[in-house]
């Protein structure tokens, strides 16, 4: 069936460290690709979204381009900040569904 | 503009006991999903309704059923309560189109005792 898979975490960076959250998927047809990202005490918010195949989505400095041939979609920052600590989600939609992967938890240290 | 807005914020039940939750869309939207997330775990899909009908469902079982109404704002209803249904519910809003992205709510907190 459909699924995410991303890296487990916590990750652990200092501040300006660079970043890369690993996610990769597997779907039957062409599905949308999502990172959500939920701050302390937040709801879940949208991140960035690609919709086809080497599509580059990118917002708030992260990056993560849509690898068919690799079925990933792997999340990118090239300087952390302390703010940027909060827990990000990896997901896929297809149809009408929307599949998650379990979560990757971000600390930034100062 | 209001988000989307989910009441309760927290519920305590107890097994075998029946819960309704609510949810109404950012102002604009016409589609709700509805999600259940586990402690430490991705949001899991429960179903979508669009028109006032169930357009998907994920794998949960039929104690799990919805309801959307004229104004889009969507109930989600639990029967036969088990403790392992103690969960955040998340409620998502969005346009029909397939490719608009979701509006979370803060979702609403299910302990079963």
């Amino acid at each position: 069936g459909d699924s995410v898979t991303q890296m487990e975490g916590p990750v652990t960076l200092s501040e300006e460290a660079f970043l890369t959250i690993n996610c990769t998927y597997t779907a039957t047809g062409y599905p949308s690709l999502f990172w959500y990202v939920q701050y302390p005490g937040e709801g879940l918010q949208l991140l960035l979204k690609a919709t086809k195949a080497d599509d580059k989505g990118s917002n708030k400095g992260f990056e993560a381009t849509y690898r068919k041939e690799t079925t990933s979609f792997h999340l990118e920052k090239g300087s952390v900040q302390v703010s940027d600590s909060a827990v990000y989600f990896c997901a896929l939609r297809i149809g009408f569904k929307t599949i998650f992967g379990a979560g990757t938890r971000l600390f930034v240290k100062a | 503009d209001a988000g989307v807005t989910q009441s309760p914020t927290h519920l305590i039940k107890t097994r075998g006991q029946q819960v309704t939750l609510r949810c109404s869309p950012k102002s604009g939207h016409d589609t709700v999903s509805w999600y259940q997330q586990a402690l430490g775990q991705g949001p899991q899909f429960i179903f979508q309704y669009y028109e006032e009908e169930e357009r998907q469902r994920g794998n949960f079982p039929d104690r799990f059923s919805g309801h959307q109404f004229p104004n889009y704002s969507s109930e989600l209803n639990v029967n036969a309560l088990l403790l392992g249904d103690s969960a955040l519910y998340l409620c998502a809003s969005s346009l029909r189109d397939s490719n608009q992205p979701q509006h979370f709510g803060d979702g609403t907190r299910l302990s079963i005792l």
